[in-house]
């Protein structure tokens, strides 16, 4: 069974703090995906990763992907409040013309002032 | 540029009736995608199109869904026979190449009564 399960779910933090969320799949995959949703709107593209290793960062925010141990994570340095939403990872399964794209369940994130 | 865009932006139906949700891609791009989340969850792949044809529509609930792209640009989803369990906003993606980075659009918020 194709599953993507993150952790936490909720997480409330103070400004200043870093912070990991977490991002487990269970099936080979060499494309991972991380999204920002604000309350309302839709989904705004963070990071795209697409190897073994893969490293990315845009601001506070850096993405990694071990496809071996089948999981990524979204590092959050020295949180601020503008940093606050819901982030969603997604994880592609390419199989034979059975391609899907399943996201995780989400981790709200609050960072306190 | 123009990002993608869906319309109409909410749609109220009764149970039983017919529907079409309409997707703008960014020009140029050839993958597009439908997705529908409900509230608290991450979005649920519907299906994907690569240029005109429906590159997987494993995703789509039953056979009341269906979704054409007839000149590779512009796709409308239809549902028939609406049922109160279609409600969920309904979201639509592009990406520059299959599967690359998608841009999400603001999506439909359906509400069957």
């Amino acid at each position: 069974e194709l599953k993507v399960e993150q952790n936490p779910l909720f997480l409330s933090m103070q400004e200043g703090k870093n912070y990991t969320i977490y991002c487990n799949y269970s099936t080979t995959s060499d494309r991972l995906y991380w999204y920002r949703q604000d309350p309302g709107k839709s989904l705004e593209s963070l990071f795209v990763l697409l190897s073994n290793g893969a490293v990315k960062q845009e601001g506070r925010l850096m993405a990694s992907l071990d496809t071996k141990a089948r999981l990524s994570t979204l590092h959050i340095t020295a949180a601020v409040h503008d940093l606050s939403a819901t982030y969603f990872c997604a994880v592609g399964f390419f199989m034979n013309r059975d391609d899907k794209i399943i996201f995780g369940k989400g981790t709200r994130l609050h960072i306190l002032p | 540029g123009a990002g993608v865009s869906q319309t109409p932006s909410n749609k109220v139906t009764e149970k039983g009736k017919y529907v079409e949700l309409r997707c703008d891609p960014i020009s140029g791009h050839t993958a597009l995608y439908w997705y529908r989340q409900s509230l608290g969850q991450g979005p649920e792949f519907l299906i994907y199109f690569q240029g005109t044809g429906a590159a997987d529509d494993s995703g789509l609930p039953n056979d009341r869904f269906f979704a054409v792209r007839p000149e590779g640009s512009v796709s409308t989803l239809k549902i028939q026979r609406t049922e109160r369990g279609d409600s969920a906003v309904y979201l639509c993606a592009s990406s520059l190449t299959g599967w690359g980075e998608q841009y999400f659009g603001p999506g439909t918020r359906l509400t069957v009564t």
